[in-house]
């Protein structure tokens, strides 16, 4: 299996365009979950989808973010309009509930710089 | 509750030291408790986990300590080299339906050769 696999892996946009981060969770997964990681706050949880369906976006910092699963195979993370402060790697982890210490496996993420 | 306190924040060592790095958690609800490496640029990947029923396994060099009555859990490399070098997290999971877990804030490993 290739793995979790994120595009684009960098971005580049300027402050009020709209940013679509993907992922394509591991064959057979049935949790996808996406992250953002920052120097300062470390690794956050956005939020996190059980059989595509959202389970807890809590994390989700305000309605600019929204994400989608319309499919076991695709998940689309959407930042409308995108801010300086949303600069950060965004990750994209899937398990299989049930799995050892339901491991999670991250894609390489993508690195949104907002200008 | 759902809190997972790390410490050092970051840590230098000489090659072949043995670093240890920190964990403590709240709830007792928890399961397990899997420590994840990423070295820059790559997503985080499971190391080694634990679960509360023991009080150590070791993998290879990696071993991970668990004090259940402290609610803390600690990370041990032994005979560390430059290639460890990477952000470890520890996170603390529940093994019920559902994904309840927290990832701690890290730690930046440096080994020196």
């Amino acid at each position: 299996d290739a793995g979790v696999i994120q595009s684009p892996r960098h971005e580049v946009t300027e402050m009020g365009q709209e940013v679509t981060l993907r992922c394509k969770p591991i064959s057979g997964h049935d949790y996808l979950f996406w992250y953002r990681q920052t120097m300062m706050r470390g690794l956050e949880l956005l939020i996190y989808f059980n059989n595509n369906v959202p389970i807890d976006d809590s994390g989700m910092p305000e309605d600019r973010f929204s994400a989608k699963m319309p499919n076991a195979s695709f998940s689309t993370l959407k930042i409308q309009p995108s801010e300086p402060r949303d600069s950060a790697v965004y990750f994209c982890a899937s398990t299989l509930a049930g799995s050892s210490y339901n491991e999670q496996f991250f894609g390489p993420g993508t690195r949104l710089t907002v200008l | 509750q759902q809190q997972v306190k790390q410490s050092p924040q970051s840590l230098i060592v000489q090659k072949g030291g043995i670093p240890i790095i920190n964990c403590a958690y709240e709830n007792t609800a928890f399961d397990y408790f899997p420590w994840y490496q990423q070295f820059p640029g790559k997503g985080p990947a499971l190391l080694i986990a634990i679960r509360p029923d023991v009080s150590e396994k070791k993998e290879g060099r990696f071993t991970i300590s668990f004090n259940k009555s402290a609610k803390q859990f600690s990370l041990h490399i032994m005979d560390s080299q430059p290639g460890d070098s990477a952000t470890y997290f520890c996170a603390a999971f529940r093994d019920n339906y559902g994904q309840n877990f927290v990832f701690g804030p890290g730690t930046r490993l440096s080994v020196l050769p």
